[in-house]
């Protein structure tokens, strides 16, 4: 069964460190990719996504991901976090085009806790 | 553009009563809604997958019975849960994808959390 896993469930940081969460898929077909945030008492909101093109992805606020075919990864980026980037991070992954089939299958999640 | 509300953003109900939620696309048309659950420091789970006009599609596990999914129009579905259980207490999320839409992008709702005394 198609999975993902993002590795880091806590990750605690500085303001102005660089961040990177790992997210990796387990399904061999042609694969969309997401990553969304989930603020404080907010609901879920793309951050941004993968399709097809450039592997290298830029989403909003800063952030981007490369996809890695090779490696099943869709890592998240940042050079330089915010306090304001406090939130829960999931990656997810979309099999099956079309229809009612399609869906997106999301990793655990990942608590970002930047510290001023 | 891409809102999805949802109604009501919590509810505390008695063992053994229905609720029901309502998941709206305020400024677009949704063929396809989904409805997750999301249990404390979990991730979402997908319950079903709704089709305006036709019916939901179960996740393997999820009791069609219990959890009835409604997608009567383009811009909106419901969940009920019926004769809920303290078990039932979570945060039921809901989506929609856009009609026409090229790409396969879900927008979420705010969530709805449920509470079963």
């Amino acid at each position: 069964a198609q999975s993902v896993s993002q590795h880091n469930h806590h990750v605690i940081l500085s303001e102005a460190a660089s961040l990177e969460l790992g997210c990796n898929y387990s399904y061999g077909g042609t694969v969309n990719l997401f990553w969304y945030v989930q603020y404080p008492g907010q609901h879920l909101q793309l951050l941004l996504k993968y399709f097809s093109g450039d592997p290298l992805v830029k989403g909003i606020k800063g952030f981007e991901a490369e996809f890695i075919k090779s490696k099943f990864s869709f890592n998240l980026r940042k050079p330089s976090v915010q306090w304001s980037d406090t939130a829960e991070y999931f990656c997810a992954v979309n099999v099956g085009y079309g229809g009612a089939t399609n869906k997106l299958i999301f990793g655990t999640g990942t608590l970002l806790a930047v510290q001023p | 553009g891409a809102v999805v509300s949802q109604h009501p953003s919590w509810v505390i109900c008695k063992s053994g009563t229905s609720v029901k939620i309502e998941c709206r696309s305020l400024d677009f048309q949704a063929t396809t809604m989904f409805w997750y659950r999301q249990f404390p420091k979990q991730s979402l789970m997908l319950m079903a997958t709704s089709n305006e006009g036709s019916k939901a599609t179960y996740e393997q596990g999820v009791e069609k019975d219990k959890f009835l999914i409604n997608h009567a129009s383009l811009t909106l579905s419901t969940l009920t849960v019926t004769s809920a259980h303290p078990e039932d207490s979570s945060f039921y999320i809901c989506s929609a994808r856009r009609r026409l839409a090229g790409r396969n992008t879900q927008y979420f709702g705010p969530g709805t959390r449920l509470t079963v005394l």
